[in-house]
């Protein structure tokens, strides 16, 4: 079965500090990749998203994203984050025969002013 | 409308009650998601239709779960027998298609004393 994980939980920065949050997947095939933000008090929206071509995909506010296919990651990035950056980040995956969105269990952005 | 509307947005209600949850999709949108995320863990995938096809039912944790969609409308969650452990936030999401560009709603939080 596809699983996503994500190994930090909660991750303190300063403003203007570089972020790098993990996500890796179990499946072997073609898979589409996500990252969803929720925002305090906001809905879950999507950040960017991976289907094919170019393995560095960049979403809105200037983060980024990296497929690594032999390393099944796709770690999200930042260069300098800002406060209001602070959020939950979660990575999901789907195969490209599934009709569904595998979701990891979220990171905890905080950001200090 | 222009978002994906959920009902009601937090409901409390007595262990062994049922309780019906409501998801209004985006106009137009032929998929339809319910995910459920208890405390600090991610979303776990519940069901998904697909306009007029047979749904993935593939998550519902238990028989106490069902859903029905109309066509391309509203969709309702339905937990008979509640438990304790079904307190968590119900999300539903739609898409315009199988390709997993969700718009979430903002949930519906159950708590089941």
């Amino acid at each position: 079965a596809q699983s996503v994980s994500q190994h930090n939980h909660h991750v303190i920065l300063s403003e203007a500090a570089s972020l790098e949050l993990g996500c890796n997947y179990s499946y072997g095939g073609t898979v589409n990749l996500f990252w969803y933000v929720q925002y305090p008090g906001q809905h879950l929206q999507l950040l960017l998203k991976y289907f094919s071509g170019d393995p560095l995909v960049k979403g809105i506010k200037g983060f980024e994203a990296e497929f690594i296919k032999s390393k099944f990651s796709f770690n999200l990035r930042k260069p300098s984050v800002q406060w209001s950056d602070t959020a939950e980040y979660f990575c999901a995956v789907r195969s490209s025969s599934a009709s569904k969105i595998i979701f990891g269990s979220g990171t905890r952005l905080s950001i200090r002013p | 409308g222009a978002g994906v509307s959920q009902s009601p947005s937090n409901k409390v209600t007595e262990k062994g009650k049922d309780v019906e949850l409501r998801c209004d999709p985006i106009s137009g949108h032929t998929a339809l998601y319910w995910y459920r995320q208890r405390l600090g863990q991610g979303l776990e995938f519940l069901i998904y239709f697909q306009g007029n096809s047979a749904p993935d039912k593939s998550g519902l944790p238990s028989d106490r779960f069902s859903a029905e969609r109309t066509g391309e409308s509203v969709s309702t969650l339905t937990i008979q027998r509640t438990q304790q452990e079904d307190s968590a936030v119900y999300l539903c999401a739609s898409s315009p298609d199988r390709e997993g560009l969700y718009t979430f709603g903002s949930g519906t939080r159950l708590t089941v004393v």
